[in-house]
């Protein structure tokens, strides 16, 4: 079975500009998760979707932030515009059940 | 809300020694509960969970107890191996997660 998939796995953008993380969840997983894993720190929920609707997004920073997954498959986050504060790893997970999350490789995002 | 309070670190400890990584949490309801575990330079992967109080996780030698009445759920293990070195992680549910353990074993 294929894990998450994530692309691209590092970004180094200048501060002012804009970014997109894209997200393949494993086949037949109708719950995906963003996270931000800042370094030191344990992943923060961003976003997650069930199917293509969103469940919860309460601590997604909504004015520059934002994610999409259409046809209830991939999943793309962005950021626009970006701030130093957001240099972190973002991490995509999928689940089938409640129990169980599967997490991708994660994005390394530098800004500078 | 919710949080999880994990035993700063990091933990260094020598091989076959016992280890025990504190984990404490709050929560409205009684969510699952998890481990994570995340090996030098690979992902998050789930190490063992429960989903109820007294349930007991296991996998790969470590156990974590669901306890309810001291909100803990705390990661043992009898006898460590150099392998085992990596960042632990308590997750509460899916949206909160601890600051993680980073545990080194020597030979």
């Amino acid at each position: 079975e294929a894990g998450v998939a994530q692309s691209p796995r590092y970004k180094i953008i200048e501060k002012r500009q804009s970014v997109a993380f894209w997200c393949n969840p494993i086949s037949g997983h109708a719950t995906l998760y963003w996270y931000q894993q800042i370094l030191g720190q344990g992943p923060k929920l961003l976003i997650q979707f069930q199917n293509n609707g969103v469940v919860d997004d309460s601590q997604l920073p909504k004015d520059r932030f934002s994610a999409e997954r259409l046809k209830g498959v991939d999943s793309t986050l962005k950021i626009q515009p970006a701030k130093l504060e957001d240099s972190a790893v973002y991490l995509c997970a999928s689940s089938r059940t409640i129990d169980e999350a599967f997490f991708g490789q994660g994005t390394r995002l530098t800004v500078v | 809300g919710n949080s999880v309070t994990q035993m700063e670190g990091p933990v260094t400890l020598s091989e076959e020694a016992f280890l025990t990584i504190n984990c404490t949490y709050t929560a409205t309801g009684y969510p699952s509960l998890f481990w994570y575990v995340q090996y030098p330079g690979e992902g998050l992967q789930l190490l063992l969970k429960a989903t109820k109080a007294d349930d007991k996780g296991s996998n790969k030698g470590f156990e974590a107890t669901y306890r309810k009445e001291t909100t803990s759920f705390h990661l043992e293990k009898g006898s460590v191996q150099v392998s085992d070195s990596a960042v632990y992680f308590c997750a509460s549910g899916k949206s909160t997660f601890g600051d993680g353990t980073t545990l080194t074993v020597k030979p």
